[in-house]
């Protein structure tokens, strides 16, 4: 159980696109998913809280405009880089607290690396 | 402030025993978690502890001491497949995840 889907695994895209990355609870519901960023040999950077229903927290540095962040469902978020650029290449990846269990654990998906050229 | 440390990385030969340490200074906590992350892959959780004391799961055992702050995660009988970064992150107050940089365990035969 508590199983997170991404997609895409892998995406290159050309500088001034937009990339749309979903993030997918298969068997279980999530009332907040996580969207993080990773870069090489770097720990895991928090960039926003996303919450169903409601608008996504933002950390502290992270554009908004720039990474939308979509709740729609408690089983589905996805995660949109507008106007993609080379230093937007990175792992991204998203986790999920399941809505019936109390630890707090967050499961992650499978992660998307972004190229952009 | 809320600051968590772990060792860059450590390096440690198959089928020993390596241990290691998370400090962490945190506004409230709701306990610590130990992740594992290969390279390229996402974490996956190995252990949680909010009480005090010693947690043992197969080969790997996580320790927690509130009143100092640490943690460890201890791993036995190494396996090349070990070879990871281990993340330690405490929840806080608001039930957030702190993270640490991690620790990169190299695994040598």
């Amino acid at each position: 159980g508590a199983v997170v889907s991404q997609h895409p695994s892998w995406v290159i895209c050309k500088s001034g696109t937009s990339v749309k990355i979903e993030c997918r609870s298969l068997d279980f519901q999530a009332t907040t998913m996580f969207w993080y960023r990773q870069f090489p040999k770097q720990s895991l950077m928090l960039m926003a809280t996303s919450n169903e229903g409601s608008k996504a927290t933002y950390e502290q540095g992270v554009e908004k405009d720039k990474f939308l962040i979509n709740h729609a469902s408690l089983t589905l978020s996805t995660l949109t880089v507008t106007s993609a650029h080379p230093e937007d290449s990175s792992f991204y990846i998203c986790s999920a607290r399941d809505l019936e269990r109390e630890t707090y654990e967050q499961y992650f998906g499978p992660g998307t690396r972004l190229t952009v050229t | 402030g809320q600051n968590i440390d772990q060792p860059t990385e450590m390096t440690a030969t198959e089928g020993a025993i390596v241990q290691i340490n998370c400090t962490y200074q945190t506004s409230g906590f709701n306990g610590l978690f130990w992740y594992q992350q290969h390279a390229g892959e996402a974490p996956t959780f190995l252990s949680y502890n909010v009480l005090d004391g010693l947690e043992e799961k197969g080969r790997f055992s996580s320790f927690l001491s509130r009143s100092k702050g640490y943690s460890y995660l201890l791993l036995k009988e190494l396996q090349m497949k070990d070879s990871a970064s281990y993340l330690c992150a405490t929840l806080d107050s608001n039930y957030q995840l702190i993270w640490g940089a991690g620790t990169k365990l190299i695994i040598k035969p």
